[in-house]
């Protein structure tokens, strides 16, 4: 199966800087990746679908600018969480979505944010 | 955009019970998985079936889909501890994929 790598696992900021998490695929191209955020004992909720080569489309409510995300290559996804404040403390997950259905449900082991 | 249903919210059991969790959703999917998360921390693939699947079976899990219902259930046979987690329905239509708010599940030992 589709390997998926995650990265950092766990990050903490100060209040007013920006983050980048990284999403790989390692082991086949994705031309399509998923961001996901979940808040404690939530459920996880879509952020933003990422598309390689063009812009990504967010969810309603998601801040487009404020959730910088980038698909510049069919392994690499980045969602760059810009100006951090303390609400945007959360789990971040990605997942990938290949060519057929095999390596179409593969998801990162995601990243802790914490704001401070 | 569309996102699974699912109950209850929470279930506890003791060791050895049998701990059913059911999934419903509104529209058309491709398929339907389950996952499981411990804590907040990664997902891990339990099953996915079909739209076109009445059921599977994958070591003590089975799951069922009944489209005409737009329904799924869990079940998770002989219950150990090890099964504390969260588990999440997830629906697949035209890669789009959506989440059900979980159950939360507790076996006692």
């Amino acid at each position: 199966g589709a390997v998926v790598s995650q990265h950092p696992s766990w990050v903490i900021c100060k209040s007013g800087t920006s983050v980048k998490i990284e999403c790989r695929s390692l082991d086949f191209q994705a031309t399509t990746m998923f961001w996901y955020r979940q808040f404690p004992k939530q459920s996880l909720m879509l952020m933003a679908t990422s598309n390689e080569g063009s812009k990504a489309t967010y969810e309603q409510g998601v801040e487009k600018d404020k959730f910088l995300i980038n698909h510049a290559s069919l392994t690499l996804s980045t969602l760059t969480v810009t100006s951090a404040h303390p609400e945007d403390s959360s789990f971040y997950i990605c997942s990938v979505v290949g060519h057929g259905e095999p390596y179409g449900y593969t998801f990162g082991s995601g990243t802790r944010l914490t704001v401070v | 955009s569309q996102q699974g249903e699912e109950d209850p919210q929470a279930l506890s059991i003791q060791e050895g019970e049998n701990a059913t969790m059911n999934c419903s959703y509104k529209t058309s999917i491709n398929n339907l998985q389950w996952y499981r998360q411990n804590s907040g921390r990664g997902l891990v693939h339990l099953i996915l079936i079909r739209s076109n699947e009445r059921e599977k079976h994958s070591g003590r899990l089975r799951v069922t889909l009944d489209t005409s219902k737009k329904s799924s259930s869990l079940l998770i046979t002989a219950s150990r501890a090890a099964d504390t987690a969260s588990y999440f329905c997830v629906l697949y239509n035209n890669n789009d994929m959506r989440f059900g708010a979980g159950t939360r599940l507790t076996v006692k030992p």
